[in-house]
């Protein structure tokens, strides 16, 4: 099965900064690969799918790109409500594998 | 408003069995494939099963494949797992999920676009 992995697993940046976030399939997807954003207790919310479209009503601060083994989700400039669990998912396949998680704090 | 609504979690020992429930609300349910998601108390997500619209396509996680069953009943709207030989390492939020995209063809292999709240399913003696 393809593992999907996710770095860092925590980072802590200020409001405003610009956030990188990588994940990293350990066989080629293509550009079948999602992110989520999960709250703490909350639901996770579906953010992008295709590697790099955004789901509607997502603000423009999030964007993904990559394809292949390499993905990238950028927040642009980094909000409080922001504060999050970040998730991708391959779905290529079954297994439709997550990630790890990419925890987010404000600095 | 698109709802989904997750029950049938609750104390189980390890060995027994437990019959979840989603009941879809807000949108055709047989237009599109269903999955089950679960997290383990401060752990990431994991696939769980998925189902495509017409039940001819169903997949599995390992760790819970020939013990976990996934159907559902356009009729009424609903998905189900069935979870035998329930063991701790199954405790965990378990949650329903829709997929964005409705399939011309029975695939499962969408993102999930909208997700219930869950259910706890807590296996212990």
């Amino acid at each position: 099965d393809i593992q999907m992995t996710q770095s860092p697993s925590s980072l802590s940046a200020s409001v405003g900064d610009r956030v990188t976030i990588s994940c990293r399939a350990s066989q080629g997807i293509s550009n079948y690969l999602a992110w989520y954003q999960q709250k703490p207790g909350e639901v996770p919310k579906f953010l992008i799918y295709g590697s790099s479209t955004l789901q509607s009503g997502v603000p423009s601060r999030f964007s993904g790109s990559g394809s292949g083994t390499d993905f990238t989700l950028t927040i642009s400039s980094l909000q409080p409500e922001d504060v999050a669990t970040y998730y991708c998912q391959k779905y290529n396949s079954a297994p439709l594998t997550f990630g790890g998680g990419t925890k987010v704090e404000i600095k | 408003e698109v709802q989904l609504v997750e029950s049938g979690g609750g104390l189980v020992q390890p060995g027994r069995s437990l019959r979840l429930s989603c009941a879809a609300s807000g949108f055709t349910f047989d237009d599109y494939a269903m999955h089950w998601v679960r997290q383990a108390p401060g752990k990431g997500l994991e696939w769980v099963s998925g189902i495509s619209w017409n039940s001819g396509n169903i997949g599995y996680a390992d760790s819970v494949k020939g013990r976990f069953t996934l159907s559902r009943d356009n009729a009424k709207n609903s998905l189900y797992l069935e979870m035998n030989s329930l063991k701790p390492e199954d405790t965990a939020l378990y949650y329903c999920a829709k997929v964005g995209t409705i399939a011309a063809a029975g695939t499962t292999l969408y993102p999930f676009d909208i997700w219930g709240q869950g259910t706890m399913v807590t296996v212990s003696s």
